[in-house]
């Protein structure tokens, strides 16, 4: 239990186009979505934090306009990176919680990888 | 911001004990996890402590968890070659949100 999906898995675009990863809670209920951006060898950055039904709330340095993010289901979340640039081409991970557990745990899906030509 | 910080690398032989550890500044933490990533995968959850928990075995994986020195380790027992991935920490701390702290990531690498 406690799955995350997260589509597309590898996305190749052309700079200047915006891309829409989607991320999925399959068999729970996921009242927080979490993004986070992962450079090559890196730790996880966090981007931003929804939850259903309200705004994202976004860390510092991440533009909310060019990484867009609606959460409009308690299953589905998802983020569009608007007028991708080469320098946007990263690792995107997203992860769930649902206080599935009494931790509320976040589940993570298994990322999309991003390369902007 | 807070601070999780890891060793970057570890090699261990095969059949012996890996100990991976991690540091973080926040006293506060509720949840600390432990999270293994293997190449261009996700998180996949390998087991948490609660803070008021000092130590929790899960079939090969002990974690210690030292809260005086803010210190958590992750000891993999019998180590095998399908252990070599990258582990994370990770603490929750309350009013956050739910949000996770992760620490740098040590990469664990297995010689058969």
């Amino acid at each position: 239990g406690a799955v995350v999906s997260q589509h597309p898995s590898r996305v190749i675009c052309k700079s200047g186009t915006s891309v829409k990863i989607e991320c999925r809670s399959l068999d729970f209920q996921a009242t927080t979505m979490f993004w986070y951006r992962q450079f090559p060898k890196q730790s996880l950055m966090l981007m931003a934090t929804s939850n259903e039904g309200s705004k994202a709330t976004y860390e510092q340095g991440v533009e909310k306009d060019k990484f867009l993010i609606n959460h409009a289901s308690l299953t589905l979340s998802t983020l569009t990176v608007t007028s991708a640039h080469p320098e946007d081409s990263s690792f995107y991970i997203c992860s769930a919680s649902g206080q599935r557990l009494a931790t509320d745990t976040q589940y993570f899906g298994p990322g999309t990888r991003l390369t902007v030509l | 911001g807070e601070d999780v910080e890891q060793s970057l690398f570890l090699s261990v032989r095969e059949g012996d004990s890996s100990v991976i550890n991690c540091t973080y500044t926040d006293s506060s933490s509720t949840y600390l996890y432990w999270y293994k990533q293997e190449p261009g995968a996700g998180l996949q959850l390998l087991t948490y402590i609660f803070s008021n928990m000092d130590m929790k075995q899960d079939q090969r994986l002990t974690v210690l968890l030292n809260k005086k020195d803010k210190h958590l380790s992750l000891r993999i027992a019998d180590t095998q070659t399908g252990d070599s991935a990258i582990y994370f920490c990770a603490e929750s701390i309350p009013g956050t949100g739910n949000q996770f702290y992760f620490g740098t990531g040590t990469s664990l690498t297995v010689i058969p």
